[in-house]
């Protein structure tokens, strides 16, 4: 298996709700990644997971809760959203090795929020 | 700070024509690049590594530490290259964060 699942694959949620995004790799890459992309712009970098730790948040507001609950499994929670958090939701993963050989990215999570 | 500009938003050539994609960088260290590339409806997928000075679907790409450019070239463009490309630059720290550029479409007519 050599993909990054992201589900689900559209998203619309209402500003009071829960909901959350589903990431999953099963290559055995121990470094996962969420990150966000604005129609027509480039995928800005929000958290970092290191051994199933959280190595990097990039100042992301609250209302986005990351989870790693396994090696395999990568979550995103969302609560409280706004309507300007509506954007294409990417996963990704690699290897964490010496080399860095670039990410595999998922399909990615479109969501809109109403 | 490090930083990716990548001029051009819209790249538009003819079937055969040469194609140069342009990305610069600003970074004080010895930086690690990349190409992505996104077919519609497609992932983002990686098409070069400037490490491994490779050739992938016809498409190379040169560092040039001192012009701090990874420009993306190819002898002749073919209809199926079109889509967004991104450069991306490695930042340093362990953890692997890469910082992309804004990307150019590359439309290449029949």
């Amino acid at each position: 298996d050599t993909e990054v699942t992201q589900t689900p694959k559209h998203l619309v949620m209402g500003m009071t709700n829960k909901k959350s995004l589903k990431c999953e790799q099963h290559m055995g890459h121990r470094a996962m990644y969420w990150y966000k992309q604005k129609a027509k712009k480039p995928p800005e970098l929000m958290f970092v997971y290191s051994y199933e730790k959280l190595s990097i948040n990039e100042s992301v507001p609250s209302r986005f809760s990351p989870e790693c609950p396994n090696s395999s499994l990568l979550n995103l929670h969302l609560h409280a959203l706004q309507p300007e958090d509506s954007a294409l939701y990417l996963c990704a993963s690699s290897p964490k090795e010496a080399e860095f050989y670039g990410y595999t990215f998922g399909s990615g999570t479109r969501l809109t929020v109403v | 700070a490090q930083r990716v500009t990548q001029p051009e938003k819209l790249l538009s050539v003819f079937k055969g024509a040469p194609v140069e994609l342009k990305c610069n960088y600003s970074y004080s260290g010895s930086p690690e690049l990349f190409w992505y590339v996104q077919y519609s409806r497609q992932r983002l997928q990686l098409l070069l590594r400037h490490i491994s000075r490779e050739s992938i679907k016809g498409f190379t790409a040169d560092l040039n530490k001192g012009e701090t450019s990874f420009h993306l070239k190819k002898p002749f463009a073919q209809e199926e290259d079109s889509a967004m490309y991104y450069c991306a630059l490695r930042r340093p720290g362990g953890y692997n964060k890469l910082i992309f550029g804004a990307g150019t479409r590359l439309a290449v007519h029949p």
